[in-house]
Protein backbone atom coordinates (compact mmCIF):
# COMPACT_ATOMS: atom_id res chain seq x y z
CA UNK A 1 0.00 0.00 0.00
CA UNK A 2 1.44 3.77 -1.13
CA UNK A 3 1.56 6.09 1.60
CA UNK A 4 -0.09 9.05 0.05
CA UNK A 5 -2.55 7.55 -2.58
CA UNK A 6 -4.26 9.66 -5.77
CA UNK A 7 -6.27 8.80 -8.40
CA UNK A 8 -3.80 9.52 -11.15
CA UNK A 9 -7.17 10.14 -13.77
CA UNK A 10 -7.21 12.26 -15.90
CA UNK A 11 -10.28 13.95 -14.25
CA UNK A 12 -11.50 15.66 -17.22
CA UNK A 13 -14.25 19.06 -15.68
CA UNK A 14 -16.72 20.66 -18.14
CA UNK A 15 -15.79 24.62 -17.83
CA UNK A 16 -17.32 26.39 -14.76
CA UNK A 17 -18.29 23.20 -13.08
CA UNK A 18 -16.65 21.58 -9.67
CA UNK A 19 -13.63 19.45 -9.81
CA UNK A 20 -13.23 16.97 -6.78
CA UNK A 21 -9.88 15.66 -5.72
CA UNK A 22 -9.42 12.59 -3.42
CA UNK A 23 -6.47 11.82 -1.62
CA UNK A 24 -5.75 9.21 1.23
CA UNK A 25 -2.66 8.61 3.55
CA UNK A 26 -1.63 5.23 5.62
CA UNK A 27 0.29 7.48 8.31
CA UNK A 28 -2.34 7.79 11.03
CA UNK A 29 -0.02 10.19 12.95
CA UNK A 30 0.04 12.73 9.95
CA UNK A 31 -0.72 16.42 10.83
CA UNK A 32 -0.17 18.08 7.97
CA UNK A 33 -1.77 18.23 4.50
CA UNK A 34 -1.09 20.04 1.41
CA UNK A 35 -2.30 20.23 -2.32
CA UNK A 36 0.38 21.23 -4.63
CA UNK A 37 -0.74 22.37 -8.33
CA UNK A 38 1.99 21.28 -10.80
CA UNK A 39 1.95 22.42 -14.83
CA UNK A 40 3.41 20.44 -17.66
CA UNK A 41 7.27 20.82 -17.23
CA UNK A 42 7.03 23.19 -14.02
CA UNK A 43 7.37 22.49 -10.90
CA UNK A 44 5.07 22.44 -8.18
CA UNK A 45 3.30 24.98 -6.49
CA UNK A 46 1.62 25.23 -3.13
CA UNK A 47 -2.29 26.20 -3.40
CA UNK A 48 -3.81 24.96 0.61
CA UNK A 49 -2.76 23.64 3.54
CA UNK A 50 -4.89 22.21 6.13
CA UNK A 51 -4.31 20.86 9.37
CA UNK A 52 -7.66 20.28 11.22
CA UNK A 53 -10.71 18.60 10.56
CA UNK A 54 -13.16 20.41 8.49
CA UNK A 55 -13.20 22.49 5.33
CA UNK A 56 -10.82 25.26 4.61
CA UNK A 57 -11.99 27.86 1.53
CA UNK A 58 -9.36 29.78 -0.32
CA UNK A 59 -11.29 31.80 -3.11
CA UNK A 60 -11.71 29.04 -5.58
CA UNK A 61 -10.38 25.98 -3.46
CA UNK A 62 -12.09 24.21 -0.50
CA UNK A 63 -9.43 21.36 1.04
CA UNK A 64 -11.84 18.95 3.40
CA UNK A 65 -9.82 17.10 5.73
CA UNK A 66 -11.12 13.93 7.76
CA UNK A 67 -8.80 12.17 10.14
CA UNK A 68 -10.31 9.32 11.53
CA UNK A 69 -11.32 8.25 7.68
CA UNK A 70 -7.47 9.36 6.88
CA UNK A 71 -8.75 11.40 3.72
CA UNK A 72 -7.98 14.45 2.28
CA UNK A 73 -10.00 16.28 -0.97
CA UNK A 74 -9.81 19.18 -3.02
CA UNK A 75 -13.19 20.80 -4.51
CA UNK A 76 -12.07 23.11 -7.33
CA UNK A 77 -15.28 25.35 -8.11
CA UNK A 78 -15.78 27.26 -11.17
CA UNK A 79 -12.84 25.19 -12.87
CA UNK A 80 -11.25 26.99 -15.64
CA UNK A 81 -8.88 25.89 -18.14
CA UNK A 82 -6.35 27.45 -16.85
CA UNK A 83 -7.23 24.93 -13.59
CA UNK A 84 -5.43 22.13 -16.18
CA UNK A 85 -2.78 20.59 -14.27
CA UNK A 86 -1.53 17.94 -11.96
CA UNK A 87 -2.67 18.24 -8.17
CA UNK A 88 -0.61 16.66 -6.06
CA UNK A 89 -1.39 15.71 -2.72
CA UNK A 90 1.38 15.67 0.32
CA UNK A 91 1.47 14.88 4.00
CA UNK A 92 4.01 15.14 7.08
CA UNK A 93 3.88 13.73 10.23
CA UNK A 94 5.25 16.81 12.70
CA UNK A 95 5.42 20.44 12.02
CA UNK A 96 9.09 20.62 12.01
CA UNK A 97 11.81 22.30 9.97
CA UNK A 98 13.08 19.00 9.28
CA UNK A 99 10.40 16.61 8.31
CA UNK A 100 9.87 15.61 4.65
CA UNK A 101 6.66 15.76 2.88
CA UNK A 102 5.18 12.12 1.50
CA UNK A 103 3.91 13.09 -1.60
CA UNK A 104 0.88 11.35 -4.02
CA UNK A 105 1.32 10.15 -7.40
CA UNK A 106 -0.95 12.98 -8.39
CA UNK A 107 -4.63 13.77 -10.36
CA UNK A 108 -4.09 15.36 -13.84
CA UNK A 109 -7.19 16.99 -13.98
CA UNK A 110 -8.05 18.61 -17.44
CA UNK A 111 -11.12 21.50 -18.03
CA UNK A 112 -12.59 21.54 -21.34
CA UNK A 113 -14.43 24.85 -22.76
CA UNK B 1 8.09 35.74 0.56
CA UNK B 2 9.60 32.31 0.73
CA UNK B 3 11.28 32.11 -2.92
CA UNK B 4 13.98 29.06 -3.99
CA UNK B 5 15.93 29.83 -7.01
CA UNK B 6 17.36 26.83 -9.24
CA UNK B 7 19.74 27.45 -10.99
CA UNK B 8 20.54 26.08 -13.98
CA UNK B 9 17.13 25.36 -15.77
CA UNK B 10 18.33 23.55 -18.35
CA UNK B 11 21.37 21.34 -18.80
CA UNK B 12 22.47 19.62 -21.50
CA UNK B 13 25.96 17.28 -21.12
CA UNK B 14 27.58 14.53 -22.39
CA UNK B 15 27.61 11.05 -20.80
CA UNK B 16 30.55 10.45 -18.13
CA UNK B 17 30.57 14.32 -17.34
CA UNK B 18 29.31 15.65 -13.90
CA UNK B 19 26.83 18.46 -13.58
CA UNK B 20 26.04 21.10 -10.81
CA UNK B 21 22.79 22.18 -9.93
CA UNK B 22 22.38 25.13 -7.33
CA UNK B 23 19.45 25.63 -4.97
CA UNK B 24 19.26 29.05 -2.93
CA UNK B 25 16.31 30.38 -0.50
CA UNK B 26 16.24 33.94 -2.16
CA UNK B 27 14.22 35.21 1.21
CA UNK B 28 14.83 33.10 3.97
CA UNK B 29 17.54 30.58 5.65
CA UNK B 30 16.48 26.94 5.06
CA UNK B 31 18.47 24.65 7.65
CA UNK B 32 17.23 21.47 5.56
CA UNK B 33 16.79 21.19 1.25
CA UNK B 34 15.09 18.75 -0.39
CA UNK B 35 15.78 17.06 -3.72
CA UNK B 36 13.46 15.19 -6.00
CA UNK B 37 13.88 13.66 -9.02
CA UNK B 38 10.71 13.57 -11.40
CA UNK B 39 10.57 11.34 -14.51
CA UNK B 40 8.05 12.40 -17.66
CA UNK B 41 4.36 11.45 -16.25
CA UNK B 42 5.56 10.44 -12.76
CA UNK B 43 5.36 11.71 -9.35
CA UNK B 44 8.04 13.49 -7.12
CA UNK B 45 10.57 11.01 -6.16
CA UNK B 46 12.43 12.31 -3.18
CA UNK B 47 16.17 11.63 -3.88
CA UNK B 48 17.82 13.03 -0.32
CA UNK B 49 17.72 15.52 2.08
CA UNK B 50 20.34 18.11 2.38
CA UNK B 51 21.24 19.37 6.31
CA UNK B 52 23.55 22.57 6.82
CA UNK B 53 26.31 22.04 7.90
CA UNK B 54 26.13 18.35 8.22
CA UNK B 55 25.75 15.33 5.37
CA UNK B 56 22.90 14.46 3.59
CA UNK B 57 20.22 11.80 3.90
CA UNK B 58 19.77 9.59 1.35
CA UNK B 59 16.46 7.77 0.48
CA UNK B 60 17.14 3.73 -0.22
CA UNK B 61 18.40 2.98 -3.91
CA UNK B 62 20.00 6.96 -4.47
CA UNK B 63 23.45 6.62 -4.81
CA UNK B 64 25.45 8.88 -2.38
CA UNK B 65 28.47 8.80 -4.31
CA UNK B 66 26.69 9.46 -7.46
CA UNK B 67 24.39 12.21 -6.46
CA UNK B 68 26.79 14.51 -4.20
CA UNK B 69 24.96 16.86 -2.15
CA UNK B 70 26.42 20.01 0.00
CA UNK B 71 24.71 22.38 2.14
CA UNK B 72 27.78 24.90 3.12
CA UNK B 73 25.18 28.10 4.54
CA UNK B 74 21.53 28.60 5.24
CA UNK B 75 20.49 29.26 1.99
CA UNK B 76 22.45 27.38 -0.72
CA UNK B 77 22.55 23.82 -1.27
CA UNK B 78 23.95 22.45 -4.14
CA UNK B 79 23.67 18.86 -6.57
CA UNK B 80 26.38 16.98 -8.61
CA UNK B 81 25.49 14.26 -10.36
CA UNK B 82 29.04 12.78 -11.19
CA UNK B 83 29.63 10.29 -14.30
CA UNK B 84 26.08 11.09 -15.68
CA UNK B 85 24.50 8.75 -17.97
CA UNK B 86 21.58 8.69 -20.36
CA UNK B 87 19.47 7.15 -17.27
CA UNK B 88 20.44 9.98 -15.13
CA UNK B 89 17.98 12.38 -17.70
CA UNK B 90 15.24 13.70 -15.56
CA UNK B 91 14.07 16.84 -13.96
CA UNK B 92 15.47 17.85 -10.47
CA UNK B 93 13.55 20.26 -8.12
CA UNK B 94 14.95 21.18 -4.60
CA UNK B 95 12.58 22.38 -1.95
CA UNK B 96 12.86 23.94 0.96
CA UNK B 97 11.40 25.60 4.30
CA UNK B 98 11.99 28.67 5.97
CA UNK B 99 13.71 28.10 9.13
CA UNK B 100 11.64 27.73 12.05
CA UNK B 101 8.51 27.79 10.58
CA UNK B 102 6.50 25.10 12.25
CA UNK B 103 3.32 24.79 8.94
CA UNK B 104 5.37 22.20 7.50
CA UNK B 105 4.96 23.34 3.67
CA UNK B 106 7.81 23.41 1.54
CA UNK B 107 8.45 25.25 -1.63
CA UNK B 108 10.35 24.29 -4.49
CA UNK B 109 12.56 25.78 -7.21
CA UNK B 110 11.92 26.21 -10.53
CA UNK B 111 13.54 22.94 -11.58
CA UNK B 112 16.25 21.66 -13.53
CA UNK B 113 15.89 19.53 -16.21
CA UNK B 114 19.29 17.87 -17.47
CA UNK B 115 19.36 15.50 -20.36
CA UNK B 116 22.06 13.63 -21.11
CA UNK B 117 23.39 12.99 -24.49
Amino acid sequence: QKEVEQNSGPLSVPEGAIASLNCTYSDRVSQSFFWYRQYSGKSPELIMSIYSNGDKEDGRFTAQLNKASQYVSLLIRDSQPSDSATYLCAVGRIKAAGNKLTFGGGTRVLVKP
Amino acid sequence: GAVVSQHPSRVICKSGTSVKIECRSLDFQATTMFWYRQFPKQSLMLMATSNEGSKATYEQGVEKDKFLINHASLTLSTLTVTSAHPEDSSFYICSARPRGRTTGELFFGEGSRLTVL
